[in-house]
């Protein structure tokens, strides 16, 4: 059973586009979500992260949107460059345990 | 400030064989997360440790195992390897037991090649 659905699997965006990758969770005691930047040959890296009770959360050109109704958030990375290739995973946990990854988008920003 | 160091950076090993890989918290942590990341895949945790004892577990079998030094750095050892076992094995460190899920930094992994 995959509590944390990603998609999608790979995401192609122009250079200065908007890129957008959703995920779904199932178990509505989580009750914290961020997100992970990977670059190829790297541990993930934290990028961003939001608690259920705000609908979104801002940070330069990486927002969060929550829906907590639907189990849903996303990342949108607004003005996409070059250098935001990369492998994102977004995860959910409850208070003391442990993330739980979703399977992964790997984002090509063309220039 | 070193972060996350994870040694071997590369290892490979033949199936029955044994393994041992090392991870060192970065300055000021004191828990630390071990997480297997297969080809492809999002990283799937195996246990945490926490002044020296595991704390919690994922859905691994016994031939994983680890251990936390007093100084706060981790083994994983992994025995009787089976060619499934080939992921990169990452480290994570956090600051404290109760956010241990939270600002987690990782490390670069290991590369864990069975044949």
């Amino acid at each position: 059973q995959q509590q944390v659905k990603q998609s999608p699997q790979s995401l192609i965006v122009q250079k200065g586009g908007i890129s957008i990758i959703n995920c779904a969770y199932e178990n509505t005691a989580f009750d914290y979500f961020p997100w992970y930047q990977q670059f190829p040959g790297k541990g993930p890296a934290l990028l961003i992260a939001i608690r259920p009770d705000v609908s979104e959360k801002k940070e330069g050109r990486f927002t969060i949107s929550f829906n907590k109704s639907a189990k849903q958030f996303s990342l949108h990375i607004m003005d996409s460059q070059p250098g935001d290739s990369a492998t994102y995973f977004c995860a959910a946990s409850k208070a003391g345990t442990a993330l739980i990854f979703g399977k992964g988008t790997t984002l090509s920003v063309s220039s | 400030d070193a972060g996350v160091t994870q040694s071997p950076t590369h290892l490979i090993k033949t199936r029955g064989q044994q393994v041992t890989l090392r991870c060192s918290p970065k300055s000021g942590h004191d828990t630390v997360s071990w997480y297997q990341q297969a080809l492809g895949q999002g990283p799937q945790f195996i246990f945490q440790y926490y002044e020296e004892e595991e704390r919690q577990r994922g859905n691994f079998p016994d031939r994983f195992s680890g251990h936390q030094f007093p100084n706060y750095s981790s083994e994983l050892n992994v025995n009787a390897l089976l060619l499934g076992d080939s992921a990169l094995y990452l480290c994570a460190s956090s600051e404290t037991l109760q956010g241990a899920s939270e600002k987690l930094f990782f490390g670069s992994g290991t590369q864990l090649s069975v044949l």
